[in-house]
């Protein structure tokens, strides 16, 4: 089983749907990512959290939204979809306080917005 | 967003074959990731760097710190087909939370 959950893996919805991707971690980390993928653009930080009481904006935050429900749990939201956000999403996680800043990703969700 | 310049882009190779790929950057990093990826699937870790002048082997893959602590390269011995894939690196400065990715070498094995 993978360390890093991610659920939906593929999902298609029409523009002005709300959408949940979730996340979930057995590795035991404290900083968890959201990252979506685009051809030519490669990865880009979308939110970020260090532990369940810190969120942060990524470089690409607008149009989404996070919770992290629990150490091991950290959801992305799309409020209201729109076909600009149909991408390869990516959870990730690493562990500040081993200090190795390794970064794991999960296999993915792939979002189609009509 | 910022990338870090990887190359080359792409690679046709005959299997057997060994590969280099390289990633630069501007800026100085304190660890260095390499990564595959395959279509519509999750980057796996392939090696983790932390130390300027670091040679370190996983299998048939070795890479290297670079001394300027701005680049470090990727090695693949003996090609095989499953090494088919996109190899893409990650830097990342000490105290922060950002992650810089390579542009990413898409390699394609020929049997």
């Amino acid at each position: 089983d993978a360390d890093v959950t991610q659920t939906p893996r593929n999902r298609i919805t029409k523009t002005g749907k709300r959408i949940m991707l979730e996340c979930s971690q057995t590795k035991g980390h404290d900083r968890m990512y959201w990252y979506r993928q685009d051809p030519g653009l490669g990865l880009r930080l979308i939110y970020y959290s260090f532990d369940v009481k810190d969120i942060n904006k990524g470089e690409i935050s607008d149009g989404y939204s996070v919770s992290r429900q629990a150490q091991a749990k950290f959801s992305l939201s799309l409020e209201s979809a729109i076909p600009n956000q149909t991408a390869l999403y990516f959870c990730a996680t690493s562990d500040f306080w081993q200090g190795t800043g390794e970064l794991f990703f999960g296999e993915g969700s792939r979002l189609t917005v009509l | 967003g910022q990338q870090l310049n990887q190359s080359p882009q792409s690679m046709f190779i005959q299997e057997g074959e060994d590969v280099s790929m390289n990633c630069t950057s501007s800026s100085i990093f304190n660890t260095w990731l390499w990564y595959k990826q395959d279509p519509g699937e999750g980057p796996v870790l392939l090696i983790a760097l932390y130390k300027a002048g670091e040679l370190t082997s996983n299998g048939r893959l070795t890479a290297q710190f670079g001394i300027t602590r701005k680049d470090s390269f990727l090695n693949i011995s003996a090609s095989i087909p499953s090494d088919v894939g996109i190899y893409f690196c990650a830097g990342l400065t000490s105290g922060t939370y950002k992650y810089i990715f390579g542009t990413g070498t898409r390699l394609k094995v020929l049997a």
